[in-house]
């Protein structure tokens, strides 16, 4: 089936760095969203994205991060700059532009930030 | 607060009987409820979903059973197989002008099955 691919899977960084989460998502998909996890806890949006521009955002989307998908390629989350607890799997997901469209997720990427 | 709540935490079946894996909310404007199964090392995938409109939706061996007046809904696996075993994570989403879901996970069931 569609694959949502995640690059990197595994990074650490000292707290204060930037750090670019990238994602490939599906290829005719429209919608584009990162959720993330804290170890034990349940997986929290943080953002969807449409057509250049941020649809929606959660409270756990700080000032710091941002998203951007130049031109058709990757689709990416920016954390600058990083703090302790943004430590986390960052999932990211796409779907086609509707209403209860299945989203696919990538396997993440764990970041650690010490 | 915690909007989507799972139970339980974690669930050992033997191969060939029925799990069942529960899911409640909180928030009344949900409409939309996929279940995602999750093996280790990789995303969640959609196994199943439903919406509030229906009370029940089966595709092979799962079927979501859907109570909107206790706001309930649960996850029957019948005739589990080991292959069945993973995290499976129940989520919910409200009807938004933007168009795009935005899923509220709980912190899913951890469904074991002995051979």
């Amino acid at each position: 089936g569609p694959k949502v691919l995640q690059i990197p899977s595994h990074q650490i960084i000292d707290m204060g760095q930037m750090v670019t989460l990238n994602c490939d998502p599906v290829s005719n998909h429209l919608y584009f969203y990162w959720y993330k996890q804290i170890l034990g806890q349940q997986m929290e949006f943080l953002v969807n994205f449409y057509n250049g521009k941020v649809m929606e955002k959660s409270k756990l989307f700080k000032d710091q991060f941002s998203v951007e998908r130049p031109d058709g390629s990757y689709f990416t989350l920016k954390i600058q700059p990083t703090a302790l607890e943004d430590s986390a799997v960052y999932f990211c997901a796409s779907s086609l532009a509707r209403r209860d469209a299945e989203q696919f997720f990538g396997p993440g990427t764990r970041l650690t930030v010490l | 607060q915690q909007q989507v709540r799972q139970s339980p935490q974690s669930l050992t079946v033997w191969e060939g009987e029925t799990a069942i894996l529960n899911c409640s909310y909180e928030n009344s404007a949900f409409d939309y409820f996929p279940w995602y199964q999750q093996f280790p090392g990789e995303g969640p995938a959609l196994l199943i979903s439903i919406l509030s409109v229906s009370n029940k939706k089966e595709d092979g061996r799962f079927t979501i059973f859907f109570n909107k007046r206790e706001k309930k809904l649960s996850l029957h696996i019948a005739d589990s197989q080991p292959g069945d075993s993973a995290t499976y994570f129940c989520a919910a989403s409200a009807k938004r002008g933007g168009g795009a879901d935005r899923l509220t996970f709980g912190k899913g069931t951890q469904l074991i099955i002995q051979p």
